[in-house]
């Protein structure tokens, strides 16, 4: 079945790169979705990466896609107090539509 | 566009009493998804529509649970009767159909924030 793992939670000091990472089990899916949670807030949509790309520029963020080991990861750039939140993994469900499965969500909290 | 509209953003209720959920989805999106948040379980996709059809609803954890679609712009999450583990933030999240140029991306609600005592 499908399943997306991720670490629960990721300290760093502000002006250092944050890394989160993330497992997932469908080779299949076509895309791949990282999402950020605010407290309080829905998901919104951060960045994604076609599966048939292995990285993805996007100002601070970057994107790795391993599909070999069905590992994905997000690099956030000089991290900011900002982008402290809950940041979701998701892959598209191969059984069709876009069922998006989620992963347990990293909390990023980001100290002077 | 006004992006999708949950309401209530919160609601209290005691246990055994109905709770109807809403939600309005982006105009012009043809599925639409109920999930739920708690800190046990994470994200649960609970339901999901295409074309107002119900599509899996393997989700829904019991017959307490019933969602509709009556229409494009409209859906209810319902429980009768509810129970105090059905506390959560629940949220409703529409799209495009993946395919076609659309990346299948999800747009969320606020989330309804309910506490059932």
């Amino acid at each position: 079945g499908e399943d997306v793992e991720q670490s629960l939670f990721l300290s760093v000091r502000e002006g250092d790169s944050s890394v989160i990472n993330c497992t997932y089990t469908d080779s299949s899916s076509t895309y791949l979705y990282w999402y950020k949670q605010e407290p309080g807030a829905g998901l919104q949509l951060l960045t994604y990466i076609f599966s048939n790309m292995d990285m993805k520029q996007d100002q601070r963020l970057t994107v790795l896609l391993n599909k070999k080991d069905k590992h994905l990861s997000l690099r956030i750039a000089d991290t900011q107090t900002g982008d402290s939140a809950i940041y979701f993994c998701a892959e598209t469900y191969s059984g069709g539509y876009n069922k998006l499965i989620f992963g347990a969500g990293t909390r990023l909290a980001v100290h002077p | 566009d006004a992006g999708v509209i949950q309401s209530p953003r919160h609601e209290v209720t005691e246990m055994g009493q109905e709770v109807t959920l809403r939600c309005k989805p982006i105009s012009g999106h043809n599925s639409l998804f109920w999930y739920r948040q708690t800190m046990m379980r994470g994200l649960e996709l609970l339901i999901y529509f295409n074309n107002n059809v119900p599509i899996d609803d393997s989700g829904m954890p019991e017959d307490r649970f019933s969602a509709k679609m009556p229409n494009a712009s409209f859906s209810t999450l319902k429980i009768q009767p509810s129970e105090p583990r059905d506390s959560a933030v629940y949220f409703c999240a529409s799209s495009f159909r993946l395919g076609g140029g659309n990346t299948g991306e999800l747009f969320f609600g606020e989330g309804s924030r309910l506490t059932v005592l």
